[in-house]
């Protein structure tokens, strides 16, 4: 029921992409994304919906497909800032959600 | 205040006593959460309320016990923890619980650090 991330974690130069996948076993109403800081609460980036279209915030941008039951972040140009762990987080039917177990991204100058 | 606050930041118990985490939040939601969320793992969904009534409860043990007084409020009690339940709580809350194709952004308190001797 808990969506596996990949990768575990990554190490990226400043200005370089990477992407986070989340899948899950389970039907899909929904996906969200987080990031947490090391000792700070994990921040809303986005949700993804069912027939929605590809979200954006600055240049961290997601698809959900539904058929497949995945979902993938997509970080563009990295910057410092946007090092932390990322969970997706899967909404099924009722009130099941479940959180991923994590991306760890380092980005380096 | 702001947003959403937790009290204590920080809480040492022995496996003996009772003790309760408390969640506010200040954005006018419906909805309140607890997770747990241990070293090296997923965070972990405990309990949901939605207006005061609680609509999910992940198979947690009885020594935890959710009490939502209102809307605005959320307690996590504690007694005879074990210290495998050494872990971060987060309380967040939304504005609504999940429905079909419905909005639910969480809001995230910044967590009691709970150390069980």
């Amino acid at each position: 029921q808990q969506p596996v991330q990949s990768p575990q974690a990554v190490i990226l130069r400043e200005g370089e992409d990477a992407v986070i996948n989340c899948s899950s076993s389970k039907a899909l109403y929904s996906v969200h994304w987080y990031r947490q800081k090391h000792g700070e609460a994990p921040v809303f980036l986005m949700i993804l919906l069912k027939g929605g279209e590809q979200m954006r915030h600055e240049k961290i941008s997601a698809s959900f497909n539904e058929k497949k039951q995945q979902s993938s972040l997509y970080l563009t140009a990295s910057q410092l800032s946007y090092s932390g762990t990322y969970f997706c987080g899967t909404e099924g039917r009722g009130n099941q959600f479940y959180f991923g177990t994590g991306t760890s991204l380092t980005v380096i100058p | 205040e702001t947003g959403v606050t937790q009290t204590p930041r920080h809480l040492v118990m022995g496996m003996t006593n009772k003790k309760s985490l408390k969640c506010e939040q200040h954005l006018g939601h419906n909805a309140m959460y607890w997770y747990k969320q241990s070293a090296k793992k997923p965070l972990e969904l405990m309990f949901v309320y939605s207006l005061e009534e609680r609509v999910e409860n992940n198979s947690v043990p009885s020594r935890f016990s959710p009490e939502c007084p209102n809307s605005s409020h959320l307690f996590l009690h504690l007694h005879t923890l074990q210290p495998e339940d050494s872990a971060l709580y987060l309380c967040a809350s939304s504005q609504e619980t999940s429905g079909d194709l419905s909005y639910n952004e969480q809001f995230f308190g910044p967590g009691t650090r709970l150390t069980v001797l």
